[in-house]
């Protein structure tokens, strides 16, 4: 079964400090990963999206990494703001589901920024 | 126009009412979904059209019933349900179909209460 574990589940970080969330999966064959950003009661809004043959992609002051073989992914936020408080949430996409553009969702990281 | 709306933003029904929640895109995009989310848990899909076809039913119960009656809208006609059914629903949809990679936008979500 395919599985996408996040982690930390929340972090609190101060205004304007860096941090990085990690994504594991085992989804398999792989053929994309996203990350997403949910505000509370909100629908989420996409961050990134990665195939295979890329290890890294910016959005302004996120930038997430991919490590195909390992499986593993990060998101690095820098210079936080009150507004980067919110769930980030990773998603995947196995060549099975792709063709059904189906995605498997992380539990996503509750990150909370204070002044 | 770049967004999923939906409406209502909130719904509050009785288990014998009937209601629906509506969903639009004017992006041309060719894949529209629903997805049920409850509190802290990722969104898990319910159904996909791809060029105004059902393409993915995630057996989910008849109650709910989607249609799709043209590119740009797609309804989620609720009947019967139960309190357990209350959650935020989002739809979403994505430019190429089910065409593997492809971002899927997300709506702000019908927050649906059942009494």
């Amino acid at each position: 079964k395919n599985q996408v574990e996040q982690s930390p589940q929340s972090l609190i970080i101060l205004e304007g400090k860096n941090c990085t969330l990690q994504c594991n999966y085992t989804v398999s064959p792989f053929s994309n990963l996203r990350w997403y950003k949910q505000d509370t009661g909100r629908g989420p809004v996409s961050l990134t999206i990665m195939t295979f043959s890329e290890n890294t992609k910016s959005n302004g002051r996120y930038t997430a990494t991919l490590d195909a073989d390992t499986k593993q992914s990060s998101l690095h936020i820098t210079a936080s703001q009150l507004s980067d408080s919110a769930s980030y949430i990773c998603v995947v996409s196995g060549e099975l589901e792709a063709a059904g553009n189906k995605l498997t969702f992380g539990g996503g990281t509750r990150v909370l920024v204070k002044p | 126009d770049t967004e999923v709306t939906q409406t209502p933003k909130h719904l509050v029904m009785g288990m014998t009412n009937k209601k629906s929640l509506k969903c639009e895109q004017h992006m041309g995009h060719r894949a529209m979904y629903w997805y049920k989310q409850k509190a802290k848990k990722p969104p898990e899909l319910m159904f996909v059209y791809s060029y105004e076809k059902l393409s993915i039913n995630e057996s989910v119960p008849s109650r709910f019933s989607p249609e799709c009656p043209n590119s740009s809208l797609l309804n989620l006609h609720l009947h019967a349900l139960q309190p357990e059914d209350s959650a935020l629903y989002l739809c979403a949809s994505s430019p190429q179909g089910l065409a593997g990679v492809d971002t899927q936008y997300f709506g702000p979500g019908t927050r649906l209460t059942v009494l």
